[in-house]
């Protein structure tokens, strides 16, 4: 069984580019959340949806945007990137609830140049 | 933001002793739940603990929970060479949207000597 699978590994973009990553859950997961991890701290929570909204919204600017789909995927947009856009991206699938524990992937790691 | 910190943020212990780390949180919480991170790669989560329970095990895994002091510990018990990694403590609370996402602490970064 396929755990949270991310795409791509790594990337390397230009300050003021835009950039796009994917994420599939697990199977069965419906809720799908993003987190950014800057070197030696925890995770950040970006957003979380589920049924293809955005459902709570962590303290980050309007330049990070999300979506999910039907098949519960989802991206996470980032625009206008900063040098400190770079960090290692985590999406996480749990199912709804509130009493389950997250599958994470294993990251995209962007650096912005 | 952080929700909390995590104590001590740095632990070294010879293999098969214990391990015991600490996490304090803010706000009022649904459950707290506490995952393992090897080389900055994706998180494994390792034991959940409701906000109305007061200890839970998983194996070798002892997590407790105080929400009148909110915070937590948990305890590796017997550790080998592949316990070493980065533990973090994280809480999920409800907001008028349903259940929150994961909020995190700092992290304790745990070496096992052999």
């Amino acid at each position: 069984d396929a755990g949270v699978t991310q795409s791509p590994t790594h990337l390397i973009k230009t300050r003021g580019q835009q950039v796009t990553l994917r994420c599939s859950p697990k199977s069965g997961h419906d809720t799908v959340s993003w987190y950014q991890q800057a070197l030696g701290q925890g995770p950040q929570f970006i957003f979380q949806y589920y049924e293809e909204e955005e459902r709570q919204r962590g303290n980050f600017p309007d330049r990070f945007s999300g979506h999910q789909f039907p098949n519960y995927s989802s991206e996470l947009n980032v625009n206008a990137l900063l040098l400190g856009d770079s960090a290692l991206y985590l999406c996480a699938s749990t199912r709804r609830g509130g009493y389950y524990g997250y599958t994470f992937g294993s990251g995209t790691r962007l650096t912005v140049v | 933001s952080q929700q909390g910190e995590e104590d001590p943020q740095a632990l070294s212990i010879q293999e098969g002793e214990n391990a015991t780390m600490n996490c304090s949180y803010k706000t009022s919480i649904n459950n707290l739940q506490w995952y393992r991170q090897n080389s900055g790669r994706g998180l494994v989560h390792l034991i959940l603990i409701r906000s109305n329970e007061r200890e839970k095990h998983s194996g070798r895994l002892r997590v407790t929970l105080d929400t009148s002091k909110k915070s937590s510990s948990l305890l590796i018990t017997a550790s080998r060479a592949a316990d070493t990694a980065s533990y973090f403590c994280a809480t999920r609370g409800y907001s008028g949207g349903g259940a929150d996402g994961l909020t995190f602490g700092k992290g304790t970064h745990l070496i096992i000597q052999p």
